[in-house]
């Protein structure tokens, strides 16, 4: 079965650090990733994606995601936070073959990073 | 251009009483799909359209929930009637073509059941 893990519930970064929110999928044949992000009181916004091609996925917000088949991870990174970046963030995967399109959603983590 | 468009922001219903949600999707995207989003989780998908067709509602529960998509455009969720595990977030989406994968997310409407 298709699942996502996102195994830390809460992420608390320094601005100006570097920040990374994990993301781990199960999923048969060649994953398609995904990273969201939830500010309070609005809707999910689209981050960035994989599909193929370089492993190193860049997207909005100076976000960044690297994929690595191996470890069947998706990490989101930033090299420095902002406070404006404290939000929920999550991770879906879709099965390549899903005729049905269908994205997996990870529970999130929500981001806090401090002044 | 304007946003994905839910309403009510807010609904607080006793149980059994019946609630809609109403959706207005971004110009042009003919694919639209609700969610339903519990605290502390992920959305989980209720149904997907295409156009005026309905081609994913496999998780939707049938016996209390139903939705539709007059031509295509607008939507309506229906809970006929509401129980106190219906409390949650529900999301409206759309996107440009299904196979792409990027959502446009309304701001959801959240369900209280008293």
């Amino acid at each position: 079965a298709q699942s996502v893990a996102q195994p830390e519930d809460q992420v608390n970064v320094a601005e100006g650090n570097p920040l990374t929110v994990k993301c781990t999928y199960s999923v048969s044949g060649n994953p398609y990733l995904f990273w969201y992000v939830q500010y309070p009181n609005r809707g999910l916004q689209f981050l960035l994606k994989y599909i193929t091609g370089d492993n190193l996925v860049k997207g909005s917000y100076g976000f960044e995601a690297e994929f690595n088949k191996s470890q069947t991870s998706f990490h989101l990174k930033k090299p420095s936070a902002l406070v404006s970046d404290s939000a929920l963030y999550f991770c879906a995967v879709r099965a390549p073959m899903d005729s049905n399109y269908q994205l997996i959603w990870g529970a999130g983590t929500k981001l806090i990073i401090k002044p | 251009e304007a946003g994905v468009v839910q309403s009510p922001r807010y609904k607080i219903i006793e149980k059994k009483q019946p609630v809609a949600f109403w959706c207005n999707p971004i110009s042009g995207h003919n694919t639209l799909y609700w969610y339903l989003q519990n605290l502390g989780q992920g959305p989980e998908l209720l149904i997907r359209y295409e156009n005026e067709e309905a081609v994913d509602d496999s998780q939707l529960p049938k016996d209390r929930f139903s939705a539709e998509r007059l031509k295509g455009v607008d939507s309506t969720l229906k809970i006929q009637p509401a129980e106190l595990g219906d409390s949650a977030v529900y999301l409206c989406a759309s996107s440009y073509r299904t196979s792409s994968g990027e959502l446009f997310f309304g701001e959801g409407s959240r369900l209280t059941v008293l």
